[in-house]
């Protein structure tokens, strides 16, 4: 069974600071997703990551993926107020028939403060 | 303009009841997907469709049934052997599930139980 961890799962940043979110996860796959979701909002994409060595950026916010460690990271830079939302990871299971399935991390709830 | 559509927003579910929720798609995607979300977690699989007439069981689909006859359409219905039915509903599309397909997110249907 496919397994993803985020963490931290809280996150309280300053204004302007940088800071990294970790999502492993337990099983072979090369495509990692990235969402954001504001309060009481649906699930909004924000990277798709298809190979070892991805790296996606858009503003602030860069995403990687190594696939041999089972790790993806999305760093923030200079974070602002903003970027206060819950961010998930998931991970599409390639490795049975259930193939396109997601299975989605716990969510790291991001606050910036002034 | 094309998107996902779910209605209602809100929905009250009384002991016994089955209710069904809407989701709706012009995005011309083959492939739709329920999950579930409660407070303060991710996302758990449902149920998903690749083809029309065509769906498999997700990680949680006990007390839940769908239907896909339109490959616009998906609708979730929540029976009454689901115990703990009160979630936010998300239901999502994407173009396919043969490629690195992006998922996209309707806005949601919250239900609570009278």
């Amino acid at each position: 069974e496919l397994k993803v961890e985020q963490n931290p799962l809280f996150l309280s940043m300053q204004e302007g600071k940088n800071y990294t979110i970790y999502c492993n996860y337990s099983t072979t796959s090369d495509r990692l997703y990235w969402y954001r979701q504001d309060p009481g909002k649906s699930l909004e994409s924000l990277f798709v990551l298809l190979s070892n060595g991805a790296v996606k950026q858009e503003g602030r916010l860069m995403a990687s993926l190594d696939t041999k460690a089972r790790l993806s990271t999305l760093h923030i830079t200079a974070a602002v107020h903003d970027l206060s939302a819950t961010y998930f990871c998931a991970v599409d299971d390639r490795g049975g028939t259930s193939y396109g399935k997601l299975t989605f991390g716990q969510g790291t709830i991001l606050t910036v403060h002034p | 303009d094309g998107g996902i559509t779910q209605s209602p927003k809100y929905l009250f579910r009384k002991e016994g009841q089955n209710v069904t929720l809407s989701c709706e798609q012009n995005l011309n995607h083959d492939a739709m997907y329920w999950y579930r979300q409660d407070p303060g977690q991710g996302l758990r699989l449902i149920y998903y469709s690749q083809i029309v007439n065509d769906f498999q069981k997700g990680d949680i689909a006990e007390g839940y049934s769908v239907s896909r006859e339109k490959k616009e359409s998906f609708p979730l219905t929540v029976t009454s052997a689901q115990k703990n039915p009160t979630a936010f509903y998300l239901c999502a599309s994407s173009k396919g599930t043969g490629g690195a397909e992006t998922q996209y997110f309707g806005p949601g249907t919250r239900l609570l139980v009278l």
